[in-house]
C-alpha cells in the first residue's frame, strides 16, 4: 500500500510569488491534514479535512494560505503571495474515518519550502 | 502557549543502555498521547501511543509511562540501538488535531 505523496520535496520562491504544495493521502483514507515545521521548532497544526470539508482551520496562519480538497481525494495547499516567514517543512497527513481513539496519523516525507 | 514541552533538544546513549526521553504537558483535555520518530528528509512515523487513562504502555523495546499529576511522560527505549538514532517527538491529541513539542534528537553511539 502506497503511503501518504507530497510534492514538491522542495520548493524555492522568491517572496511574493505563489506556490501550491500537493498531498496524496493514503487511498480510503478520509482525514487529510496539513502541518507546519518551521526552523526546527515544534510540528504545527494548519488544518484538518474528512473528505472534501473542512473541519478545522484553525491553525491556518492567515488569508494567504488556501487549501482545498477537491473530491476529497488529493489536496492543494497554495500561499499567495509567500512571505520570508512562510519558510519551513510542510507535512501531510492522513487517517481513516474510522480512526483509533488515539488518533494515529500517517505522515508524508514533506515538502521543504524556502522564501527567498 | 506550546501545550506540549520537550525540554531537552539533544540526548547522547551508549548503545544497549536504556534511552529515556521527557514530554510536559499543560492541556488536560489531551485523552491520548504519541510518540512519533522521524528521520532526515522524512515524514514523522508513529511509534508508541497512551490513552489517558493509562499510566503504562509497552511494546517490545518501547515503553511509554503516563504521570497525569505531574502532566508529564517519558519514552523508555531498551536496549537502544544505533538505528533509533532519530528524532522523537511527543504529541497529545484530545480529537483530531495532533498538538506536538519540538523533538529530542536522540544518538545512539555504538
Amino acid at each position: 500500500e502506497a503511503g501518504v505523496t507530497q510534492f514538491p520535496s522542495h520548493s524555492v520562491i522568491e517572496k511574493g510569488q505563489t506556490v501550491t504544495l500537493r498531498c496524496d493521502p493514503i487511498s480510503g483514507h478520509d482525514n487529510l491534514y496539513w502541518y507546519r515545521r518551521v526552523m526546527g521548532k515544534e510540528i504545527k497544526f494548519l488544518l484538518h479535512f474528512v473528505k472534501e470539508s473542512k473541519q478545522d482551520e484553525s491553525g491556518m496562519p492567515n488569508n494567504r494560505f488556501l487549501a482545498e480538497r477537491t473530491g476529497g481525494t488529493y489536496s492543494t495547499l497554495k500561499v499567495q503571495p509567500a512571505e520570508l516567514e512562510d519558510s519551513g517543512v510542510y507535512f501531510c497527513a492522513s487517517s481513516p474515518i474510522l480512526v483509533l481513539t488515539r488518533n494515529e496519523q500517517f505522515f508524508g516525507p514533506g515538502t521543504r519550502l524556502t522564501v527567498l | 502557549d506550546q501545550q506540549v514541552k520537550q525540554n531537552s533538544p539533544s540526548l547522547s546513549v551508549q548503545e544497549g543502555r536504556i534511552s529515556i526521553l521527557n514530554c510536559d504537558y499543560t492541556n488536560s483535555m489531551f485523552d491520548y498521547f504519541l510518540w512519533y520518530k522521524k528521520y532526515p528528509a522524512e515524514g514523522p512515523t508513529f511509534l508508541i501511543s497512551i490513552s489517558s487513562i493509562k499510566d503504562k504502555n509497552e511494546d517490545g523495546r518501547f515503553t511509554v509511562f503516563l504521570n497525569k499529576s505531574a502532566k508529564h511522560l517519558s519514552l523508555h527505549i531498551v536496549p537502544s540501538q544505533p538505528g533509533d538514532s532519530a528524532v522523537y517527538f511527543c504529541a497529545g491529541t484530545s480529537g483530531s488535531r495532533l498538538t506536538f513539542g519540538e523533538g529530542t534528537q536522540l544518538t545512539v553511539n555504538p
